[in-house]
């Protein structure tokens, strides 16, 4: 069974470019995370599908960030435009049963 | 004080070594706790999943969860080279509420 998928694995842009990520969950997983993890932190939670419905968006940055998962399947993380302080690891993970989740590879942002 | 605590190490022991990694928390209404281990530039990797109080046991590996004095640990026994990565603590209240609230990791290194 293939893992979750998440591309790029790195990305270098300047400030106040754009930039977005991808996300392919595990097939049959309908709840799909994003989560930012921070050097020397844990992840924490930016957002949660169920579906296509963004369930709990409560901690992402609406200013600058937006995230979409149109077909309920892959999903779709961008910033525009980015920050120094967006630096960091992007990690996508998805989920059957809601508490079990699995995380993919993540993708690693340096904002110049 | 933040939800989840987690001693970030690092730590350092022999092969062979039992190796105690601990959480505590202040949210009462978590009932879900997890165990990752995320090796360096990956995502993280779910290695021990239980709910609410109680042991449990998989391999070299068990889990502990001790409600009353909100303390959760992970035992590895016959510590491995290959078990060197840093291990995250993560908590659910579950029901409807999947969020995941982590600690800042342990970083293990075992050395051979």
């Amino acid at each position: 069974e293939a893992g979750v998928v998440q591309s790029p694995r790195y990305k270098i842009i300047e400030k106040k470019q754009p930039v977005a990520f991808w996300c392919n969950p595990i097939s049959g997983h309908n709840t799909l995370y994003w989560y930012l993890q921070n050097l020397g932190q844990g992840p924490e939670l930016l957002i949660r599908y169920e579906n296509e419905e963004a369930v709990d968006d409560s901690q992402l940055p609406k200013d600058r960030f937006s995230a979409e998962r149109l077909k309920g399947v892959d999903s779709t993380l961008k910033i525009q435009p980015a920050e120094l302080g967006d630096s960091a690891v992007y990690l996508c993970a998805s989920s059957a049963t809601g508490n079990e989740q699995f995380f993919g590879p993540g993708t690693r942002l340096t904002v110049l | 004080q933040k939800e989840v605590e987690q001693d970030p190490g690092p730590l350092s022991v022999p092969e062979g070594a039992i190796v105690s990694l601990n959480c505590t928390y202040s949210n009462s209404a978590f009932q879900y706790f997890m165990w990752y281990r995320q090796y360096s530039r990956k995502g993280p990797e779910l290695l021990m999943y239980t709910y609410s109080s109680g042991n449990k046991e998989d391999g070299r590996f068990t889990a502990q969860v001790d409600k009353s004095s909100k303390y959760i640990s992970l035992f590895i026994r016959d510590s491995q080279p290959s078990d060197s990565a840093t291990y995250l603590c993560a908590m659910s209240p579950g029901g409807s509420n999947y969020k995941l609230t982590f600690g800042k990791g342990t970083l293990l290194t075992v050395n051979p």
